[in-house]
């Protein structure tokens, strides 16, 4: 099953934050995320481990919730160059780094 | 280059058509996968090499698609009888082992 993102899209102002939400209803090994921007690949951003410590990619952190199989991405003072589609995608356990991903949740940052 | 190399970046076929689409992955990294992505929607697995044998292809849809990684490096996808259906990106991804997903531009199919 494809892990549920929330919100599916948010727009915000240059410096504002915002969080976005990842829940899985399988088990998790990790948890991973990807910027994507139109046309473009997606792009690493960070993975949380199962039993691992809060992630930071600049101003982005992220928290992995393993009782609830929940993970978080914070956005802090957004930049104009956060926009794009952000994607969590799941590895159950002995997943061979076999991600499933959600669909994604589209930020656009204006000025 | 430094990245992960695609071909053709575009095309369009025929439904009924055979296509074949080319991934050639970062020098070194010995994971590739295949994804497929619809408008909108993210990244659909479809199959995974670790070397030159496909290790989890549980994702292909159904036998018209296959993929081979004969000498562990270049892969190809291919897709017989081409529908509609099958338009999308298809995307390769290469990894080294550490988690991160080095993804490629994509193939854009388009069946008409």
């Amino acid at each position: 099953q494809q892990p549920v993102q929330s919100p599916q899209a948010v727009i915000l102002r240059e410096g504002e934050d915002a969080v976005i939400n990842c829940s899985s209803s399988k088990a998790l090994y990790s948890v991973h995320w990807y910027r994507q921007k139109h046309g473009e690949a997606p792009v690493f951003l960070m993975i949380l481990l199962k039993g691992g410590e809060q992630m930071r990619h600049e101003k982005i952190s992220a928290s992995f919730n393993e009782k609830k199989q929940q993970s978080s991405l914070y956005l802090t003072a957004s930049q104009l160059s956060y926009s794009g589609t952000y994607f969590c995608g799941t590895e159950v356990p002995f997943g061979n780094e076999k991600l499933t991903f959600g669909t994604g949740t589209r930020l656009t940052i204006i000025p | 280059g430094a990245g992960v190399s695609q071909t053709p970046s575009n095309k369009v076929t025929e439904k009924g058509k055979y296509v074949e689409l080319r991934c050639d992955p970062i020098s070194g990294h010995t994971a590739l996968y295949w994804y497929r992505q619809s408008l909108g929607q993210g990244p659909e697995f479809l199959i995974y090499f670790q070397g030159t044998g496909a290790a989890d292809d549980s994702g292909l849809p159904n036998d018209r698609f296959f993929a081979v990684r004969p000498e562990g490096s270049v892969s190809t996808l291919k897709i017989q009888r081409t529908e509609r259906g099958d338009s999308a990106v298809y995307l390769c991804a290469s990894s080294r082992g550490t988690g991160e997903l080095f993804f490629g531009e994509g193939s854009r199919l388009t069946v008409l």
